[in-house]
């Protein structure tokens, strides 16, 4: 079990610039979400997938985010047009289906400046 | 939407000292989860409860499953320096999970 991992550890960018992130879930699961945490705050839920569908997207994300899950293993989520209020670290989480306990990754720390 | 707030924010004890985190949500859950998250690190699963009324022990920990499944405690007994971290309830909304706000512990050897 090699775990979740997310790539890349840390990144800084302007603002205005795109970023985007990648996401590799532990094999077996099929169930891939992503989060948002910020300083003293619990993760925030943006997105997540059922193998290759996305099924749901919270509705405090803007039209610059955008999550794929294109064969159902890997993720992507792009942030385009990066605003300073984007600085965070965004945390991807795989689960087997249903109410499995997530399993996290490492997060990607992304600093706008 | 769906909230699920978590009391106290921050807690300071002594070593040895007993913690509690209260989790309540706005709604009724399907089930609940625990994790910790060390300084610096991601959140780990702890635990999950499902039933109505349910406890469960690990060790020094016992989590705890509200009546009416909206709350639930999560105490540990006689705590160790180890036990720093912040502990984060999450409920389960329509097909996700939803996290609290978390209790940051801090323990003071």
């Amino acid at each position: 079990d090699t775990g979740v991992s997310q790539n890349p550890r840390h990144k800084i960018t302007k603002r205005g610039q795109n970023v985007t992130f990648r996401c590799d879930p532990i094999s077996e699961h099929n169930r891939l979400y992503w989060y948002r945490q910020t300083l003293g705050q619990g993760p925030e839920f943006l997105t997540y997938f059922q193998n290759e569908a996305q099924l749901e997207k919270s509705r405090l994300l803007s039209d610059r985010f955008s999550a794929e899950r294109p064969k159902g293993s890997f993720s992507t989520l792009e942030i385009q047009r990066t605003e300073q209020g984007d600085s965070a670290m965004y945390l991807c989480a795989s689960s087997l289906a249903g109410n499995s306990p997530l399993h996290f990754g490492n997060g990607t720390r992304l600093t706008v400046t | 939407g769906q909230q699920v707030m978590q009391i106290p924010q921050y807690q300071h004890v002594q070593e040895g000292e007993d913690f509690t985190t209260y989790c309540n949500s706005s709604t009724t859950l399907s089930n609940i989860q625990w994790y910790k998250q060390r300084p610096g690190g991601h959140p780990v699963f702890l635990i999950q409860l499902v039933k109505s009324g349910e406890v469960k022990k690990q060790k020094r920990l016992t989590f705890q499953f509200g009546e009416a499944k909206k709350n639930s405690s999560l105490h540990i007994t006689a705590t160790q320096t180890t036990d720093v971290g912040t502990y984060f309830c999450a409920g389960t909304g329509a097909n996700n999970l939803f996290f609290g706000t978390g209790t940051r512990l801090t323990v003071i050897p």
